[in-house]
C-alpha cells in the first residue's frame, strides 16, 4: 500500500537554526498538509498546499515558517529560526481530494 | 470555543467487549466531514473511518463504526470485538465545508485488558 515517507524520523537542532522537514507524499494525491503534536497535545494544523500555493494557513503557521514543492515527489517544511517551543512531532500528510488524511510517520523536533 | 470535544480522557474496556468512544462538534456548515484516526504508542496516525455530512447511514469499517446522530452533533466510534492491539489514543476530526483544515479534538485514550 502506498504510504507518506517523512524524513528524518528525529531532528535536534538548537535554537535560532534552521530545519528542514522533508515529505514524499503518496504520489497521486494532491492535498497535501503539515501538522504537529507538541506531546501529548492534539494535533494541531499547520497548513495545506495544493496546486503549488497554500490553500489554508493557520495562526501558528508564521513568517518563520514555509513550505515547498520543489520537485515532483518532495514536499518540505521549513522553519527559519527555531524556538523551543517548536519541538513537537511534526507529521506530513497527503490526500487524494479533501478528505481523509494519509499521514507519514512524523519528524520529532527537538529543539535545544 | 471548541470545535471537537472528546469528553473521555482515558477508556478501559475488557477484550472481546464493545466500547463507544464519545465525540460531539460544532459547526454551523451544512457540508462537513467527520474523520476517527488513530494512535498507537508508537507514534503513527492511522486513519480509520469518515462519516460526511449528507450521508444518511452510519459509517462501518470492519469492526469500526460511526454513530452519527447529525441533530445530537454526536460522531461516536464503536469499536466491536476490542483487541489488545487497539489500545491507543484516538482522536476524532472533522473538516468543515470546502476548507482544507482538518480540526482534530484532544483524543481519548483506550486501554484494552486482557
Amino acid at each position: 500500500e502506498p504510504e507518506v515517507t517523512q524524513t528524518p524520523s528525529h531532528q535536534v537542532t538548537q535554537m535560532g537554526q534552521e530545519v528542514i522537514l522533508r515529505c514524499v507524499p503518496i504520489s497521486n494525491h494532491l492535498y497535501f498538509y503539515w501538522y504537529r503534536q507538541i506531546l501529548g497535545q492534539k494535533v494541531e494544523f499547520l497548513v495545506s498546499f495544493y496546486n503549488n500555493e497554500i490553500s489554508e494557513k493557520s495562526e501558528i503557521f508564521d513568517d518563520q515558517f514555509s513550505v515547498e514543492r520543489p520537485d515532483g515527489s518532495n514536499f518540505t517544511l521549513k522553519i527559519r529560526s527555531t524556538k523551543l517551543e517548536d519541538s513537537a512531532m511534526y507529521f506530513c500528510a497527503s490526500s487524494e481530494r479533501v478528505g481523509a488524511l494519509h499521514f507519514g510517520n512524523g519528524t520529532r523536533l527537538t529543539v535545544t | 470555543a471548541q470545535k471537537i470535544t472528546q469528553t473521555q480522557p482515558g477508556m478501559f474496556v475488557q477484550e472481546k467487549e464493545a466500547v463507544t468512544l464519545d465525540c460531539t462538534y460544532d459547526t454551523s456548515d451544512q457540508s462537513y466531514g467527520l474523520f476517527w484516526y488513530k494512535q498507537p504508542s508508537s507514534g503513527e496516525m492511522i486513519f480509520l473511518i469518515y462519516q460526511g455530512s449528507y450521508d444518511e447511514q452510519n459509517a462501518t469499517e470492519g469492526r469500526y463504526s460511526l454513530n452519527f446522530q447529525k441533530a445530537r452533533k454526536s460522531a461516536n466510534l464503536v469499536i466491536s470485538a476490542s483487541q489488545l492491539g487497539d489500545s491507543a489514543m484516538y482522536f476524532c476530526a472533522m473538516r468543515e465545508g470546502r476548507g482544507f483544515k482538518t480540526i482534530f479534538g484532544a483524543g481519548t485514550r483506550l486501554f484494552v485488558k486482557a
